[in-house]
Parts: structure tokens; C-alpha cells; sequence
């Protein structure tokens, strides 16, 4: 089956403590990006990439790392979580880049305490 | 600042009806689309309509863009229970960036 997977789904820290949110989709797809979303504001892009060893910050990059070392894994990293990085994240891919039709993963509600 | 805006914020009308929501964006583009999350869920694609496209249909779905007036209008027909969610339009500007931008949404509901 086509998907874009994401884990954990879940997830409560504490601040300070590094963590990882991984992302893998099974399409060959060249361009992955990552969102997150809040109340009132929407998905806002936190990172892009084009392909492998290609990324790219998105409208709100501050706080978080991104790495594209194989075509199907786009992990999203967060060195020091804070409070405000409490959101729910979305991994999303798509065939050749930002025109084409995304497929999104199910998401990933993290609280940082 | 976003992108795109949908209005209204929030909608509800009773099953059977038509429902219509509104995106507007800033810059010009190259395509705009429309997607649908179910209360917390991943988002779904809908439609695409390019820039030299004025309307599109997909089924109970249309959708209709004027670049002119940088606006965008997703229309559902016979709206049924299982349309309650929330759309989103989605744009790629045409400065160069791989960027894509969504509005804050609309958040449909549709009463028995």
C-alpha cells in the first residue's frame, strides 16, 4: 500500500531533550516536506526537500533540523524542544515537488513540557 | 502571513445542501489545491486547478479560480455527513520556491 508513515504518533518530552520524528514514504518520491499545525494558524512548512542530500527551509525552520540521506526517509530532528514546539506535525511527499498532489502521513502530536 | 485565507472560518449547513468556501492568496501562482483533514488526520487531496484553468469538476466537487482577482471558490453539492471536516487551498508562488503555503482552513460541518 502507497503511504507516507510517521512515528511516533505520539509523543510528550520534556524540554531540553532532543528528539526525533521519523518519516518514510514507499512511492519514490522526490520531494518530502514537513509541517506543523496550530490553532488558528493553519499548516505552516517547516522544511522541504527536493531530493536526496537537497533541503530547504520553509516558513518556520527556527528549532528544528532536517536530513535527506535516502530517498525515502526525511526525519525531522528537534535539538532542544521548547514549550511552543508543542504542535501536532505532519510529513507529507509527492512525486516531483511542491505542484504536484502531496500525500500526507498521519501525524504526530508532540507536547514538550 | 498566509498564503491563502479561506473564508468562511467555519460553516454548517444541513446534509442535502451545497457548500461553498472561499480562498484568497497574495502573490501569483501556479497552481492552487484543495485539501481535507478529518478531525486531526492526515490531509487529503482534492483537486488541482492550474493557473490557466478557470473551473475544475470532480464529482460532487468544483472548483473555480480568478486569477485576476487572486481568488479561489471550492464548491460541494448534496453535501453529506461524512463531508464534515476541515479544507484547505494550497498554493506555490512563482518566485522560484519550492514552497508550498496553506490557508487556515474551513471548517465544514454538515448536520443531519
Amino acid at each position: 500500500e502507497a503511504q507516507v508513515t510517521q512515528n511516533p504518533r505520539y509523543l510528550i518530552t520534556v524540554t531540553g531533550k532532543k528528539l526525533t520524528v521519523t518519516c518514510s514514504q514507499n512511492m519514490n518520491h522526490e520531494y518530502m516536506s514537513w509541517y506543523r499545525q496550530d490553532p488558528g494558524l493553519g499548516l505552516r512548512q517547516i522544511y522541504y526537500s527536493m531530493n536526496v542530500e537537497v533541503t530547504d527551509k520553509g516558513d518556520v525552520p527556527e528549532g528544528y533540523k532536517v536530513s535527506r540521506k535516502e530517498k525515502r526517509n526525511f526525519p525531522l530532528i528537534l535539538e532542544s524542544p521548547s514549550p511552543n514546539q508543542t504542535s501536532l506535525y505532519f510529513c507529507a511527499s509527492s512525486r516531483t515537488g511542491p505542484y504536484n498532489e502531496q500525500f500526507f502521513g498521519p501525524g504526530t502530536r508532540l507536547t514538550v513540557l | 502571513s498566509q498564503q491563502g485565507e479561506e473564508d468562511p472560518q467555519a460553516l454548517s449547513i444541513q446534509e442535502g445542501e451545497n457548500a461553498t468556501m472561499n480562498c484568497s492568496y497574495k502573490t501569483s501562482i501556479n497552481n492552487l489545491q484543495w485539501y481535507r483533514q478529518n478531525s486531526g488526520r492526515g490531509l487529503v487531496h482534492l483537486i488541482l486547478i492550474r493557473s490557466n484553468e478557470r473551473e475544475k469538476h470532480s464529482g460532487r466537487l468544483r472548483v473555480t479560480l480568478d486569477t485576476s482577482k487572486k481568488s479561489s471558490s471550492l464548491l460541494i453539492t448534496a453535501s453529506r455527513a461524512a463531508d464534515t471536516a476541515s479544507y484547505f487551498c494550497a498554493t506555490v508562488n512563482n518566485f522560484g520556491n519550492e514552497k508550498l503555503t496553506f490557508g487556515t482552513g474551513t471548517r465544514l460541518t454538515i448536520i443531519p
